[in-house]
């Protein structure tokens, strides 16, 4: 079964730390995956996407990481701003029935 | 372009009322998304359209929910009778190519419904 899973659920740090959110899925054949950020109240808007050759790929602060073989996709936020808090949602299309199947996301919330 | 445009923003209703969400694509953008977020279940996709023909409708949770797409420039969600568990927040997406290549869909910025 075509699933993501994304941990942790939601994930509290202070201003200026870093963190790693982590993405596993079994969607099969991969194409590529996307990591978008949902801001409270507004619509997910996409960070980055990445197809089975890349490794790794970067967004300003925001560097995402794939391994395809072990199916895990890594998001790291560096030196984390206030305005970082949101929802991270994985997401993976398929490509046989065209899918797309979305992890429920995780919850970041930055303290000052 | 304005983005995706959604209307309205927020609806509140009553169980077994009728339930109308509208949405406006991206010029130029051929395919068309409508999606469901709530808490419990993250986000899911209902439905999506192809120059205005309905592809993909397995995510339409039952008979109660129908879409259209009468034109290039305009789609609408409806809900008859709606019930209390279809409160959520209803996201329309536009898109110039399919999943299964990398692209971005273009989010709105949502309605949230709320069915009492």
């Amino acid at each position: 079964k075509n699933q993501v899973e994304q941990s942790p659920q939601s994930l509290i740090i202070l201003e200026g730390k870093n963190c790693t959110l982590q993405c596993n899925y079994t969607v099969s054949p991969f194409s590529n995956l996307r990591w978008y950020k949902q801001d409270t109240g507004r619509g997910p808007v996409s960070l980055t996407i990445m197809t089975f050759s890349e490794n790794t790929k970067s967004n300003g602060r925001y560097t995402a990481t794939l391994d395809a073989d072990t199916k895990q996709s890594s998001l790291h936020i560096t030196a984390s701003q206030l305005s970082d808090s949101a929802s991270y949602i994985c997401v993976v299309p398929t490509t046989i029935d065209d899918k797309i199947i979305f992890g429920k996301g995780t919850r970041l919330h930055i303290l000052p | 372009d304005a983005g995706v445009i959604q209307s309205p923003r927020h609806e509140v209703t009553e169980m077994g009322q009728e339930v109308t969400l509208r949405c406006k694509p991206i010029s130029g953008h051929d395919y068309l998304f409508w999606y469901r977020q709530t808490m419990m279940r993250g986000l899911e996709l209902l439905i999506y359209f192809n120059n205005n023909v309905p592809i993909d409708d397995s995510g339409m949770p039952e008979d109660r929910f129908s879409a259209k797409m009468p034109n290039a420039s305009f789609s609408t969600l409806k809900i008859q009778p709606s019930e209390p568990r279809d409160s959520a927040v209803y996201f329309c997406a536009s898109s110039p190519q399919l999943a299964g290549g990398p692209e971005t869909q273009y989010f709105g910025p949502g309605t949230r419904l709320l069915v009492l």
